[in-house]
């Protein structure tokens, strides 16, 4: 079965740095998405993705993150200066069209802020 | 706009016990609905989804859902518990597949020998 990849699996960073989340949504779907989930808390919207912009982003995603389809097959999240409060999972989430097909996760980049 | 609640952040049962994970939400208009899981370090895998066709969803590896408009419920449940079913369930809600989704705040399944 396809899959959403996502790399790495753990980014060590320092504060202030820039960071750049990597992910491959599934082939043939042409919606997609970040979400993250600070430790002990619940999973947050962040950006959704179409036809090379963004349809909607969250409170949470402001002038220090942006997205790009760099290419056919990558799409990343970079955060330009991190802060302390950046530290969580990131998930990349796609799918495949709006007729409520469910979006397809990947594992997750655990990033840690020193 | 759209909202789950999720009325137990943990649930311990025993193997081979029923199991049930209450979920309710709040929907301006017919909501899709979805439970997800997540095993210790890994993403987020569907279990089920609910978008307006049969009020009974089942889902893999044994679980079911049922839809209850009156009560604005999507409860998960599953016969039988078994010792691979430990791990964060997520009832989520959104509008349609391609928009956001909201999560609630995630229930703990603990199965215990």
């Amino acid at each position: 079965e396809p899959e959403v990849t996502q790399t790495p699996s753990h980014q060590v960073t320092q504060m202030g740095q820039e960071v750049i989340l990597r992910c491959v949504p599934i082939s043939n779907h042409l919606y997609f998405y970040w979400y993250r989930q600070i430790l002990g808390q619940k999973v947050e919207f962040l950006v959704s993705f179409y036809n090379n912009e963004i349809s909607e982003k969250s409170e949470i995603f402001d002038d220090q993150f942006s997205v790009e389809r760099p290419d056919g097959s990558n799409f990343t999240l970079k955060i330009r200066s991190t802060k302390l409060e950046d530290s969580a999972m990131y998930f990349c989430a796609s799918t495949n069209s709006y007729s409520n097909q469910p979006q397809h996760f990947g594992d997750g980049t655990r990033l840690s802020i020193l | 706009a759209q909202s789950v609640t999720q009325l137990d952040s943990h649930v311990s049962v025993s193997e081979g016990t029923p199991v049930l994970l209450r979920c309710n939400y709040s929907s301006s208009y017919s909501p899709s609905l979805f439970w997800y899981v997540q095993h210790p370090n890994k993403g987020l895998q569907l279990l089920l989804k609910y978008t307006s066709a049969a009020t009974l969803v089942k889902g893999i590896n044994g679980f079911e859902a049922e839809f209850k408009k009156s009560e604005t419920s999507f409860h998960l449940t599953k016969p039988s518990a078994h010792m691979s079913d430990a791990a964060e369930y997520f009832c989520v809600v959104t509008p349609t597949g391609f928009q956001k989704l909201v999560f609630g705040t995630g229930t703990r399944l603990l199965v215990s020998p």
